[in-house]
């Protein structure tokens, strides 16, 4: 069973820059979702991805948008990049089965640094 | 506003005692609750859950109890081991009000077990 995967591991960027981050899947999950991790705090729930389709959203802006591949994959994408934005994104995947409780499983993240 | 608190940011305990991490939530609809573990550079790794419906989970070393009443989870390790030492995260979520997916963090405990 092959756990969940991102890339690169490491990014550096110029504020106003655009950045896409990688996500596969662990075997048999069909859900992705997205956090954004700074240096000291919880990762914060940024969306989810279901069926290719964006299904939930946490408190951040537009530029932040997302995609879901038919293989489940998925990209994180970051547009107009600020410094704030620098931060530790962790992909994390689960198989959404209805009326059950399903734990999600993380990958080792992508650390963004926006200079 | 943060939803789910960590107090304690880091605890220091003997390598054979109980590490007890805790953890408060003020949003009555969270009603599914997990505990992670992350090391340095990687992902944070799955420990142990629990639903609303119960108060009480074990797993091996981990036990997880559930107080609805006082909004409050714990996390118990027993016998505490140096490889336990990390940062642990309280995460939950409102399954039941079709919140799946979106995971709510605390801070995080760092744990040292000293040999």
């Amino acid at each position: 069973e092959t756990g969940v995967t991102q890339s690169p591991t490491h990014l550096i960027k110029t504020r106003g820059q655009q950045v896409t981050l990688r996500c596969s899947s662990q075997s048999g999950h069909n859900t992705v979702s997205w956090y954004q991790q700074a240096l000291g705090q919880g990762p914060q729930f940024i969306f989810q991805y279901y069926r290719e389709e964006e299904n939930g959203r946490g408190n951040f802006p537009p530029r932040f948008s997302g995609l879901q591949f038919p293989n489940y994959s998925s990209e994180l994408n970051v547009n107009a990049l600020e410094l704030d934005d620098s931060a530790l994104y962790l992909c994390a995947s689960r198989n959404n089965i209805p009326s059950s409780y399903n734990e999600q499983f993380f990958g080792p993240g992508t650390r963004l640094t926006v200079l | 506003d943060q939803q789910v608190k960590q107090n304690s940011p880091s605890l220091s305990v003997q390598e054979g005692r109980i590490s007890i991490l805790n953890c408060d939530y003020t949003n009555s609809m969270f009603d599914y609750f997990l505990w992670y573990k992350k090391y340095p550079a990687e992902g944070p790794t799955f420990l142990i859950s629990i639903s609303s419906i119960k108060d009480k989970n074990e797993d091996g070393r981990f036990t997880v109890f559930l107080n609805k009443s006082a909004k409050h989870l714990s996390l118990h390790i027993v016998p505490s081991q140096p490889g336990d030492s990390a940062v642990y995260f309280c995460a939950a979520s409102a399954e039941s009000s079709g919140n799946t997916g979106k995971l709510i963090f605390g801070q995080g405990t760092t744990l040292q077990v000293k040999p």
